[in-house]
């Protein structure tokens, strides 16, 4: 059984940096590329990044470019996406996925002073 | 990057009713679209893959359709479990972009 399970949110305070992370099991983990989702509260859902199974690529949205840094580690099964210059914009609701079938349950992120 | 328009935003239906959610692409997206149920403190769940697909366990009342640029997600019958809100996904080419949603309620 695929499982995906986030850690690493908050509340933080804007202009600071938080590192989530994602444990996946299940699935052999090196084999494919993986996801971060994120959900504004009582928004639509948002794609923010994606890298493939050997870290050979990465892509991000336009709206964390230059800010966030997806990265994983294959001997620890783990995903990671690294936040700085965070604003009150990334408060939301963080999800890693494998592909769009298999998802987290999420973790929060409250950018607040 | 492509736009995906979803409607309605949120309707209400009764039981029973027959119900369809829209979403239309601004690019050719070809089946690349994925149709995702959401309960409150929850995350997605995908019901239908690949645009007419339905997912492993996801009741036969649920059904996709497509027609030229526009992606349907209809219920053929609604149930009380149903009630949810659903997003569509394109994954034609990165950014992945979702629908704005369409949130569903009991009338």
């Amino acid at each position: 059984e695929v499982q995906l399970v986030e850690s690493g949110g908050g509340l933080v305070k804007p202009g600071s940096s938080l590192k989530l992370s994602c444990v996946a099991s299940g699935f052999t983990f090196s084999s494919y590329g993986m996801h971060w989702i994120r959900q504004a509260p009582k928004k639509g859902l948002e794609w923010i990044a994606l890298i493939y199974y050997d870290s050979s690529n990465k892509y991000y949205a336009d709206s964390v470019k230059g800010r966030f840094t997806i990265s994983r580690d294959n001997s620890k099964n783990t995903l990671y996406l690294e936040m700085n210059s965070l604003r009150s914009e990334d408060t939301a609701m963080y999800y890693c996925a494998k592909g769009a079938h298999y998802w987290g349950q999420g973790v929060m992120v409250t950018v607040s002073s | 990057d492509i736009q995906m328009t979803q409607s309605p935003s949120s309707m209400s239906a009764s039981l029973g009713d027959r119900v369809t959610i829209t979403c239309q692409a601004s690019q050719d997206i070809g089946n690349n679209l994925i149709w995702f149920q959401q309960k409150p403190g929850k995350s997605p769940r995908p019901m239908i893959y690949y645009a007419t697909n339905l997912a492993n366990g996801v009741p036969s009342r649920f059904s996709g359709s497509r027609s030229g640029s526009d992606y349907s997600l209809t219920i053929s019958s609604l149930e009380s479990e149903d009630m949810a809100d659903y997003h569509c996904l394109q994954y034609k080419q990165y950014p992945w972009t979702f629908g704005g949603g369409t949130k569903l309620e009991l009338k």
